[in-house]
């Protein structure tokens, strides 16, 4: 079966940082591209990053370019977002999402993320 | 970047009705369009990728249509378990895109 699982999601004063981690299972976790898809409260889904099998092609939402930093380590499974210079409307729920082009074929369970003084 | 926008942003229908949904990207995207359903606190489920080809394990009663910038998700006879909000998102081209969502309802 396969399983995402985020975790690091945390209430963050705004300008500080964290980072996230999506545990996968359940599947050759090297074959796949692999996404951040975030969504703020009672708002819809918004596409953070997305990063190729080997974290060599990574692309990024405008809105987050040059704070945001995805990364995965296939040798642990794992994908990561590393989140700089937090600001209040980064304030959302955040997915980790495995890419079955020209889809995204299974979601994890997110992770909230809370950007307040 | 591609912008998707979807009608309506919410629908009331009973049990049994035709359901459609649709979505316009403002530039053409061939048919790279993907919709999903999502049940309040949950994460999204891929129901229809390719503008038409329904993921496995999603019951036939849901469809999707079209190509180009115009495209229609149907739902053949709702039910109950039909609640939810469903989304279109474009895979053409970076950033990907999702319409603003709609939400449907059993009356």
């Amino acid at each position: 079966e396969v399983q995402l699982v985020e975790s690091g999601g945390d209430l963050v004063q705004p300008g500080g940082s964290l980072r996230l981690s999506c545990a996968a299972s359940g599947f050759t976790f090297t074959s796949y591209w692999m996404h951040w898809v975030r969504q703020a409260p009672g708002k819809g889904l918004v596409w953070v990053a997305r990063i190729n099998n080997d974290g060599t092609r990574i692309s990024y939402a405008d809105s987050v370019k040059g704070r945001f930093t995805i990364s995965r380590d296939n040798a642990k499974n794992t994908l990561y977002l590393q989140m700089n210079s937090l600001r209040a409307e980064d304030t959302a729920v955040y997915y980790c999402a495995r890419d079955w082009s020209p889809a995204i074929d299974q979601w994890g369970q997110g992770t909230l993320v809370t950007v307040s003084s | 970047d591609i912008q998707m926008t979807q009608s309506p942003s919410s629908l009331s229908a009973s049990v049994g009705d035709r359901v459609t949904i649709s979505c316009r990207a403002s530039q053409s995207i061939n048919n790279y369009l993907n919709w999903y359903q999502q049940k309040p606190g949950k994460a999204p489920k891929l129901l229809i990728y390719g503008a038409s080809s329904l993921q496995r394990g999603v019951p036939s009663r849901f469809s999707g249509s079209g190509s180009g910038t115009d495209f229609t998700l149907t739902i053949s006879s709702l039910q109950p378990e039909d609640s939810a909000t469903y989304y279109c998102q474009q895979s053409y081209s970076v950033p990907l895109t999702f319409g603003g969502g709609t939400k449907a309802e059993i009356k």
